[in-house]
């Protein structure tokens, strides 16, 4: 079985300063990881994925994210967030079959203030 | 453009009325999929279509069920909505593993809001 944690519901920043937003990982089998967005009232947008390859994986939007297989985790980054940038985040797991069946954590709010 | 659509976005319906939720794609995929996400919660897959094929997970209630008529189209039907079941359906797509190696990213529809009243 699989299971994911986002140790942190709720994190606030300014803007411009940088973030991170931490998850961590339990299975017994190899996974592939992933981040996705979610803006209120919305459907799930991916935002990056590990699959296999170099651990640091990036998005378009600045974010990157870094698989660390020794300490399960999956923690996504930004050096400098914008306003745009808040939403709510959810870390997921799937196991080396379909990417949809996946497992998701309880997700971080990220807010960002001017 | 949009590739998963989901209808309507926001279903107001009364405590024990059957309810349905739409699901249709452009994307030609093989398999779809029905997540439930109660406010504040991370979405939970209820279960899943390869093909015709039913995949149901081990804890959807049995008051969930759902239909497939073709490759485009999935409904979630709900047989009797309580208080409880309240919640944001998301639906999603991908293509099935083995066939196409690491491309099976999972693509979602904009979710369907549903109000128990």
């Amino acid at each position: 079985a699989q299971s994911v944690t986002q140790l942190d519901s709720q994190v606030p920043v300014f803007e411009e300063a940088p973030v991170e937003l931490r998850c961590n990982y339990s299975s017994s089998v190899s996974v592939y990881l992933f981040w996705y967005v979610q803006y209120p009232n919305q459907g799930l947008q991916l935002l990056l994925k590990y699959l296999s390859g170099s651990t640091l994986v990036k998005s378009i939007n600045g974010f990157e994210a870094e698989f660390n297989k020794s300490q399960t985790s999956f923690h996504l980054r930004k050096p400098s967030v914008h306003i745009s940038d808040t939403a709510e985040y959810f870390c997921a797991v799937s196991d080396r079959g379909s990417q949809g069946n996946l497992i998701f954590g309880k997700g971080t709010k990220l807010s960002v203030k001017p | 453009d949009a590739m998963v659509i989901q209808n309507p976005r926001y279903q107001v319906t009364q405590f024990g009325k059957p309810v349905t939720l739409s699901c249709s794609q452009t994307l030609n995929h093989n398999v779809m999929y029905w997540y439930q996400q109660k406010s504040s919660q991370a979405p939970k897959l209820l279960f899943h279509y390869y093909d015709k094929d039913f995949n149901n997970e081990a804890d959807t209630p049995d008051n969930f069920q759902s239909r497939r008529p073709n490759t485009s189209f999935c409904f979630l039907d709900i047989r009797s909505p309580g208080l409880g079941d309240a919640a944001m359906y998301l639906c999603a797509t991908s293509k099935p593993a083995g066939v196409a190696g690491l491309n099976t990213e999972a693509f979602f529809g904009q979710g369907t809001r549903l109000t128990v009243v």
